[in-house]
């Protein structure tokens, strides 16, 4: 289940199941969004993007959805695996960097 | 190597002393970046760099001072620590500063002042 840990929240999944990690964005005006993984002791890492005229997107084992008409993202990850064990968050953005904001994170336990 | 390097991995410090943390990157990237990294906040933006010589502030500059002689390096420096400034400290290279080139992030730098 979810929940809502002293600093970060986190979702624990079955090896196996499916994962949805939320991310409600603040500015309704951007217009593009990233999803990264970040492992424990590493850099935060890309997994897939999407841009605001689009509402779904698919990678390997990721869907990224876009709901603009509440400022909602989320990430699903296919046969959750142990590796998949990480902090994911999302980045909201008008398309340069020195604008992006950065979501807190969830943290993903995956149970064996 | 290849990739973005950061040096140190750990530093604890004095509040007062200055510190630089190290960044190196091997792709040639014109863009690199310097963010923080606090327990329940999402990144921030210390500063940026869009090539050689050319630097400008994020969102948290204050405390910090950032140079950048050659394209492959971009050092932050802390003049004074402050308790505050504890953080992770990731350093980032991009081809450009918009969001469809990917970022790469370095493994990150865990400072602690006391």
């Amino acid at each position: 289940g979810e929940s809502v840990g002293l600093h970060l929240p986190t979702l624990s999944v079955q090896e196996g199941d499916n994962s949805i990690i939320n991310c409600a964005y603040s500015n309704s005006a951007s217009d593009y969004f990233i999803w990264y993984k970040q492992e424990s002791g590493k850099g935060p890492q890309f997994i897939i993007d999407i841009r605001s005229n689009m509402d779904k997107r698919q990678g390997q084992r990721v869907t990224v959805l876009l709901n603009k008409t509440v400022k909602h993202l989320s990430l699903q990850i296919a046969a959750t695996q142990p590796g998949d064990s990480a902090v994911y968050f999302c980045a909201e953005g008008s398309g340069s960097y020195d604008k992006v904001i950065f979501g807190p994170g969830t943290s993903l336990s995956v149970i064996p | 190597d290849a990739g973005i390097t950061q040096s140190p991995r750990y530093k604890i410090t004095e509040t007062g002393r200055q510190v630089t943390l190290m960044c190196h990157q091997t792709w040639s990237h014109s863009y690199m970046f310097w963010y923080r990294q606090d327990l329940g906040h999402g990144l921030r933006l210390i500063y940026y760099s869009a090539a050689a010589d050319i630097t400008d502030k994020g969102e948290v500059p204050d405390g910090y001072v950032v140079s950048r002689s050659k394209t492959e390096n971009f050092p932050l420096t802390l003049e004074s620590a402050t308790r505050s400034q504890t953080s992770v400290y990731f350093c980032a290279s991009s081809e450009s500063g918009y969001q469809y080139n990917e970022q790469f992030f370095g493994p990150g730098t865990r400072l602690t002042v006391l």
